[in-house]
């Protein structure tokens, strides 16, 4: 059974660096075909995609958050990090991260981490 | 970007009936649309890929419609852990992108 779980800090102060780590397990990226993205979604709001990562290492990021994220993964650790700059309070969102398996057409995720709330305040 | 469109934005319903959720996209996305249930405090479940390709273990009364740019997700039957916020999200082309959301509430 493919599972996903987000780690980090629940509350992180203005200006500062987020740095969020999904492990999963009974999958590899390695595979070009398989990818881990992050979604977030503020209290009460919709769900916002912010980055994938493919197993050959491709990344994508969301146009408008692209200054601000850094994707990577370590394939022997079975992690993807999930970086962004320059917090703000309406970053406040619950992070997930997700799998897109190789047998899955495009971009949809079909597994869920649980999610992580992050707090950005002073 | 790709803006996605849901309509209603909420809707109430009685256990037994059927709804329709619509999604319109910006621009044409293919058959590149796929749905999700949330529940509250829960991360989304993928329910339709691809359209109206339904994912293993969905029941069946969840079915998916469209393509180009309008897009149908319909309940028949609806159960009481149907209840929840539904969203489209279209995987044609990045950056990927989700609707607003519909949320489904008992009547």
């Amino acid at each position: 059974q493919i599972t996903l779980k987000e780690s980090g800090p629940t509350l992180v102060k203005p200006t500062q660096t987020l740095t969020l780590t999904c492990t999963f397990s009974e999958f590899s990226l390695s595979s070009g075909e398989v990818a881990v993205g992050w979604i977030r979604q503020p209290p009460g709001k919709a769900l916002e995609w912010l980055a994938s990562i493919y197993g050959n290492d491709d990344k994508f990021y969301m146009p408008s958050l692209e200054t601000r994220l850094t994707i990577t993964k370590d394939t022997s650790k079975n992690q993807v990090v999930l970086t962004m700059t320059n917090m703000d309070p309406v970053d406040t969102a619950t992070y997930y991260c997700a799998h897109r398996g190789s047998t899955m057409p495009r971009g949809f995720f079909n597994y869920w981490g649980q999610g992580t709330l992050v707090t950005v305040s002073s | 970007d790709i803006q996605m469109t849901q309509s209603p934005s909420s809707v109430s319903a009685s256990v037994g009936d059927r709804v329709t959720i619509t999604c319109r996209a910006s621009q044409g996305v293919s058959a590149w649309v796929g749905w999700y249930q949330q529940r509250p405090g829960k991360a989304p479940q993928l329910l339709i890929n691809t359209a109206s390709s339904l994912q293993s273990g969905v029941p069946s009364r969840f079915s998916g419609s469209g393509s180009g740019t309008d897009f149908t997700l319909t309940i028949s039957g609806l159960q009481p852990e149907d209840f929840a916020t539904y969203y489209c999200q279209q995987a044609n082309s990045f950056p990927i992108t989700f609707g607003q959301g519909t949320r489904l509430e008992i009547k």
